[in-house]
């Protein structure tokens, strides 16, 4: 176990429709990195919170955001899903960016768009 | 640009025999390195990391990886497959100013023989 818990597990939901998926990070982590999985695309870093600030941008869609709450929790807002979007949506975790923090992940959230 | 290579999609090996995994990059910095598994319907798991160095890196279960700057290569070597090593194995790049935001490979997937 990670320490690292994504809700929900599954996501099933049609297309046009909007999505919250939660991130609790491991208990002394204050860094939170958003990633997708998908098949064609493989893993692909979308973005990334340290300390409720957003540190760095990756492949992320302007239909998506996410922000880290004070409690350092994350959350990903997806609206106006697409077919495409389908995916394996991994939260990871660390203390901090530097090199002596590895990354722990969460087990996703798979989303389905029908 | 900045990218990883996995040439193998999918390998198998027969239990006890050995195995290799070969990881070609491209990164304009000294780049960090790192090996991960993923198992089904589970996260990633770190096994191993290349910061700097002796270039010849042990990780958990029994994994290894050597780093060749001349190759621009991170191969990942076992002496001796188990069937639990059965798994989804990714090969990642990172900068020194922020770990965590990681390009993967494609990913390759090991298939164990009894």
């Amino acid at each position: 176990d990670s320490g690292v818990t994504q809700t929900p597990k599954h996501l099933i939901t049609a297309t046009g429709q909007r999505v919250t998926l939660r991130c609790s990070p491991r208990s002394g982590d204050l860094s939170v990195y958003w990633y997708q999985q998908s098949l064609d695309q493989g893993l692909q870093f979308l973005i990334q919170y340290y300390n409720g600030e957003e540190r760095a941008k990756g492949n992320i869609l302007e239909r998506f955001s996410a922000q880290q709450f004070p409690d350092l929790h994350s959350e990903l807002n997806l609206s106006s899903l697409e077919l495409g979007d389908s995916a394996l949506y991994f939260c990871a975790s660390s203390v901090d960016p530097g090199q002596n923090s590895p990354l722990h992940f969460g087990n996703g959230t798979r989303l389905t768009v029908t | 640009a900045q990218s990883v290579t996995q040439p193998d999609i999918h390998i198998t090996v027969s239990e006890g025999a050995s195995l290799e995994l070969r990881c070609n990059y491209s990164y304009g910095a000294t780049p960090y390195l790192f090996w991960y598994v993923q198992s089904p319907g589970q996260g990633l798991q770190l096994l191993l990391k290349y910061f700097s160095g002796d270039t010849l890196v042990q990780g958990i279960k029994g994994f290894e990886a050597e780093f060749k700057r001349s190759q621009s290569s991170f191969n990942l070597r076992k002496p001796s497959v188990h069937w639990s090593d059965a798994a989804e194995y990714f090969c990642a790049v990172g900068a020194r100013s922020n770990t965590g935001k990681l390009i993967f490979g494609q990913g390759t997937t090991l298939q164990v023989k009894p």
